[in-house]
């Protein structure tokens, strides 16, 4: 079946620290690949998106790239501040082939806190 | 403009009562999706529609579990004879259509059930 595996967490860092957080799936066909955030008292957000092997999706200083060698999708950022204490979820959708648009439904990986101090 | 919204925000009911969880996407959004979120399962896809038709209703727990959309714009789930284990916080989603389009996420319903 598809899944989606993050990191343990909860993470805990000083701010301008580097921030991985580590996502692998499993997938049969074409994902597309997600980050959402969460941030306290608020709804899932879409943090940034891939939707082929070697791209790289991008949005406030966070980056993954689609690894389809390591099946992975890594969420980096160089330098986290307080306002991204959040919590993040991987996620992923299938294509039906390469091209095409995905079926829309989203598989979630566990999530990930994320607590950054001043 | 509005998001998505959900009603109740929170829902506390006894076991074995019927609770109805109302979704409204975002206006003109023709996908719609349902998703549970809870403690020892995380989040999990239930069902999404396109238009009023459900193509995929594979996340559905149980037979007790259904949903129904209306107009190509609010949808209902519906939880029967609830239990235990429902409690969890119920999130509806909603994109311009189905495909790679970013979901749009509510503020979700809190259901409890004693």
């Amino acid at each position: 079946g598809n899944s989606v595996t993050q990191m343990e967490g909860p993470v805990t860092l000083s701010e301008e620290a580097f921030l991985t957080i580590n996502c692998t799936y499993t997938a049969t066909g074409y994902p597309s690949l997600f980050w959402y955030v969460q941030y306290p008292g608020e709804g899932l957000q879409l943090l940034l998106k891939a939707t082929k092997a070697d791209d790289k999706g991008s949005n406030k200083g966070f980056e993954a790239t689609y690894r389809k060698e390591t099946t992975s999708f890594h969420l980096e950022k160089g330098s986290v501040q307080v306002s991204d204490s959040a919590v993040y979820f991987c996620a992923l959708s299938l294509r039906a082939n390469a091209g095409g648009t995905s079926y829309g439904k989203l598989t979630f990986g566990q999530g990930t806190i994320l607590t950054v101090h001043p | 403009g509005a998001g998505v919204s959900q009603s109740p925000s929170n829902k506390v009911t006894e076991k074995g009562k019927d609770v109805e969880l109302r979704c409204d996407p975002i206006s003109g959004h023709t996908a719609l999706y349902w998703y549970r979120q809870s403690l020892g399962q995380g989040l999990e896809f239930l069902i999404y529609f396109q238009g009023n038709s459900a193509p995929d209703k594979s996340g559905l727990p149980s037979d007790r579990f259904s949903a129904e959309r209306t107009g190509g714009s609010v949808s209902t789930l519906t939880i029967q004879r609830t239990q235990q284990e429902d409690s969890a916080v119920y999130l509806c989603a909603s994109s311009a259509r189905l495909g790679n389009n970013e979901q749009f996420f509510g503020p979700g319903t809190r259901l409890t059930v004693l």
